[in-house]
């Protein structure tokens, strides 16, 4: 059974330009996590969705980012306009959504704002 | 802010010892309690998770729960350089199903 799916692995953009980073979760899950990972920050959560409606996105920066999830296989993450504080890789993560449920990881996209 | 505290400093082990990982957090309503490993310039995956105070086993890893006192721990008998990474723990609090994470704690199991 495939995993997580994350799109693109790394993404080299200029600062002010649009960036979208694509999800495709593991089929039957029905909560879907975007976290962002820096070394002085860790691992923040973003925002999660549960059965494609968004739950919680009090981790969402600023207006700047948007996460939607119009079905249950695809979820996305944009950036507009980036800047270069937004360097960072981003994970999304999957999980069956019980209280016990694990998350499982894709293997992420590094992002590099110049 | 719920937290979630682990030692930031790198633990070093000789191979064949006893590696011992910590973790408090601020939650007390925290009813899971996970510890995923994270290679450089990987994703994390799981290798315990706990539900109940006391002791979880799985080969060479035990998990231990202590709700009481707010702490989580990770011993890693028998290390091997391949457990040369680093540690995360995380939390779910009582409500939502998102997971809290500590910053990790980097291990480094030598020859």
């Amino acid at each position: 059974d495939a995993g997580v799916i994350q799109s693109p692995r790394h993404e080299v953009t200029e600062m002010g330009q649009e960036v979208t980073l694509r999800c495709k979760p593991i089929s039957g899950h029905n909560s879907l996590f975007w976290y962002r990972q820096t070394m002085m920050r860790g691992l923040e959560l973003l925002i999660y969705f549960n059965n494609n409606v968004p739950i919680d996105d009090s981790g969402m920066p600023e207006d700047r980012f948007s996460a939607k999830m119009p079905n249950a296989s695809f979820s996305t993450l944009k950036i507009q306009p980036s800047e270069p504080r937004d360097s960072a890789v981003y994970f999304c993560a999957s999980s069956d959504g019980g209280r016990g449920g694990e998350l499982f990881f894709g293997e992420g996209s590094r992002l590099t704002v110049l | 802010q719920k937290e979630v505290e682990q030692n930031s400093r790198p633990l070093s082990v000789p191979e064949g010892a006893i590696a011992s990982l910590n973790c408090t957090y601020s939650d007390r309503g925290s009813q899971s309690f996970f510890w995923y490993r994270q290679y450089s310039g990987k994703s994390p995956e799981l290798i315990m998770s706990i539900y109940s105070n006391g002791d979880k086993e799985d080969g060479r890893f035990t998990a231990q729960l202590n709700k009481a006192s707010q702490y989580v721990s990770l011993l890693i008998r028998d290390s091997q350089p391949s457990d040369s990474a680093t540690y995360l723990c995380a939390v779910r609090g009582n409500s939502g199903y998102a997971l809290n994470f500590g910053k990790g704690t980097s291990l480094l199991v030598t020859p």
